[in-house]
């Protein structure tokens, strides 16, 4: 059970898009449609962004959006605001109820 | 809403156990549709699941922490336990407790414990 890939940091300006991946292998991500994603302010627990693949929470901005291809989790963030800089973490099942984290990616707005 | 709340010594020996509880608010952990989970992360880095356990007291651990890990449930105090025994100093971390769904889905979560192995 090895940990989800992710880039250690991403950027953009306000207003543009930035995309995180995630990589796993077909024992997780490739294998369920149970993909989440979390966001992190320093000192802050995550939340709850995205989940199912790309399915948002109540309250959750519809700027936030997901996607999967095979063994790749996708974040996307459009219209990007300086409230959006924070850690995101993506997670996937990985069978027998065991669940397993990417390692995070640092979001800076410029 | 459903709120969760960590507690427990925020200091711990080297070699000893690692002993914290959570307590849920405006909800049940007898649910027959959630797992209670516990969830950590190292000062500085990311985030790693520990173990969950349903409210029936089956329970499920990361395969690397299981030989140290047990996790129980107290339905009637709506409480979940984690004790993490032979602790070093790479187990600091802020502890989180949290609820899961059967997908593995982490929401909410508690506000986080810091603890640190120390002598």
């Amino acid at each position: 059970q090895s940990a989800l890939t992710q880039p250690p940091s991403a950027s953009g300006s306000p207003g543009q898009s930035v995309t995180i991946s995630c990589t796993g292998t077909s024992s997780d991500i490739g294998g369920y449609n149970y993909v989440s994603w979390y966001q992190q302010h320093p000192g802050k627990a995550p939340k709850l962004l995205i989940y199912e693949v790309n399915e948002r929470p109540s309250g959750v901005p519809n700027r936030f959006s997901g996607s999967k291809s095979g063994n790749t989790a996708s974040l996307t963030v459009s219209g990007l605001q300086a409230g959006d800089e924070a850690d995101y973490y993506c997670s996937s099942y990985a069978g027998s109820n065991n669940v397993v984290f990417g390692g995070g990616t640092k979001l800076t707005v410029l | 809403q459903l709120q969760l709340q960590e507690s427990g010594p925020g200091l711990v020996k080297p070699s000893e156990t690692l002993s914290l509880t959570c307590t849920v608010s405006g909800g049940s952990i007898s649910s027959s549709s959630y797992y209670w989970g516990w969830i950590r992360q190292p000062p500085g880095k990311g985030l790693e699941w520990i173990g969950s356990v349903y409210y029936s007291g089956t329970t499920f651990y990361k395969p690397s922490l299981k030989s140290r890990v047990t996790i129980s449930a107290d339905p009637s105090k709506d409480q979940f336990s984690l004790k993490l025994n032979s602790v070093t100093a790479a187990d600091t971390a802020v502890f989180y407790c949290a609820r899961l769904t059967f997908g593995g889905v982490i929401d909410p979560w508690g506000q986080g414990t810091l603890v640190t192995v120390s002598s």
